[in-house]
């Protein structure tokens, strides 16, 4: 059973600061691997989306990189800042019907 | 540009009355789910929906039952509202199911 762990549950780094969020599964047998943002009250936005062929994607400032032998993930964003506040989750597909959300791991930019 | 819309977003239900949480798509998305978000679980599927006419159940099916008559509209209707179904809950939506899911703003149920 795909399990999707995401270490640590929650993050505090000073406005400016490079950070990275891991992510980690279980099942290297993975079709994708999808990042998302949520902000507190409201629903997940994608924010980037890693096939299993690829070793990352970029976006801005945010770059994704995936590692499926080791079954992990990582999101790097670049020169924090306080917008940047919210709960980050992963979630992996293995290629059937059934997405696999980690807890996801809860950031707090300061000014 | 509406997306994914979700209605009701709060409701409070008593223990044993049943009620429909509405989601509805304007994406031609054939893909559609239900999850359910509880503190420090992540999401968990409840059912999911491969065009219409088609569901099938996810990892937390019981106490719950889908339709989905259009592409559009998949509407997830508590049969016999519980406390332990009290949850925020996610109406998702993709071109099929391994592609980006959009998110409904969700639903806030709480049963007393």
């Amino acid at each position: 059973k795909q399990e999707v762990t995401q270490i640590p549950a929650a993050l505090s780094v000073p406005e400016g600061e490079n950070l990275v969020l891991n992510c980690s599964f279980t099942d290297s047998a993975i079709y994708n691997l999808q990042w998302f943002r949520q902000d507190p009250g409201k629903g997940l936005t994608s924010l980037l989306l890693i096939q299993s062929s690829q070793r990352e994607q970029t976006s801005g400032r945010l770059n994704a990189s995936l590692d499926k032998s080791s079954g992990r993930s990582t999101l790097y964003i670049a020169a924090s800042q306080p917008g940047d506040s919210a709960t980050y989750l992963c979630a992996v597909n293995t290629g059937g019907f059934k997405t696999i959300f980690g807890a996801g791991t809860r950031l707090f930019v300061k000014a | 540009n509406a997306g994914v819309t979700q209605t009701p977003k709060f409701q409070v239900l008593k223990t044993g009355q049943s009620m429909t949480l509405q989601c509805a798509q304007d994406m031609n998305h054939e893909y559609m789910s239900w999850y359910r978000q509880d503190p420090g679980m992540g999401l968990r599927l409840i059912h999911y929906s491969v065009g219409a006419g088609i569901t099938d159940q996810g990892e937390v099916p019981n106490g719950y039952n889908v339709s989905r008559s259009t592409t559009e509209d998949f509407p997830l209707r508590l049969l016999s509202a519980a406390p332990s179904q009290t949850s925020v809950y996610f109406c998702a939506s993709s071109v099929i199911a391994q592609n980006t899911i959009y998110f409904g703003e969700g639903s806030w149920l709480t049963v007393v």
